[in-house]
């Protein structure tokens, strides 16, 4: 059972493109964490937002923490190939649990 | 800096062989993680580590998984006897601390035939 479910699991969408993926959980996260991972690499840490409501940006992605803390998403405005990735959530429970959502797979064609 | 390393970048073993993966963390943090990941999934918590002691491993299968951390620094993660679904990317993160950002290394792919 995963504790943060991650939608879509699947996009593959044309270059130019907006997109948005949902990261969601029943339980408040204490901070949320967005990672990307190109295949046969580790994630890489694209942001982390702590409080409820915040919205940080980064170039053509913005990211959105939920106001109760529970959900966050993810924005891409105008699509390139190299946006193409594994897009992970991570939440914090309890300060010290550290648990990943199931991914969802972005394919951007040229 | 030296980010996280892992070594062996690729391991394939034969099924009911044993197996193990090194992990280096980056310097002075005190937070170690190893996680399983299989393919186009989200990595799963096996174990984590507060310096030398393991302080969450209910994830961890211990019939046939250890893990240790000499000296609160590098780790090692085996498994004896591998299975076929062992076949995966084991993935080492450290952190400074249990609530601040961890940083992954490369992984190791085990493929078990």
């Amino acid at each position: 059972t995963q504790l943060l479910e991650q939608s879509p699991q699947f996009l593959s969408i044309q270059e130019g493109e907006n997109l948005t993926v949902y990261c969601n959980s029943s339980s408040v996260f204490s901070s949320l964490q967005w990672y990307r991972q190109e295949p046969g690499e580790g994630p890489v840490l694209l942001v982390t937002v702590v409080t409820g409501g915040e919205v940080k940006k980064l170039k053509r992605l913005t990211f959105q923490f939920g106001d109760a803390r529970k959900d966050s998403s993810l924005h891409i405005t105008a699509a390139q190939p190299g946006d193409t990735g594994l897009y992970l959530c991570a939440g914090r429970y309890n300060f010290n649990k550290f648990y990943f959502g199931s991914g969802t797979k972005l394919n951007v064609k040229p | 800096e030296a980010g996280v390393v892992q070594s062996p970048r690729y391991k394939i073993i034969e099924k009911k062989q044993p197996v193990a993966f090194w992990c280096n963390p980056i310097s002075g943090h005190n937070t170690l993680y190893w996680y399983l990941q299989n393919l186009g999934q989200g990595p799963e918590l096996l174990i984590r580590y507060e310096n030398e002691e393991a302080v969450d491993d209910s994830q961890l299968p211990k019939d046939r998984f250890s893990a240790e951390r000499l000296k609160g620094v590098d780790s090692t993660l085996k498994i004896q006897p591998a299975e076929l679904g062992d076949s995966a990317v084991y993935l080492c993160a450290s952190s400074l601390d249990g609530q601040s950002e961890a940083f992954f290394g490369q992984g190791t792919r085990l493929t078990v035939v």
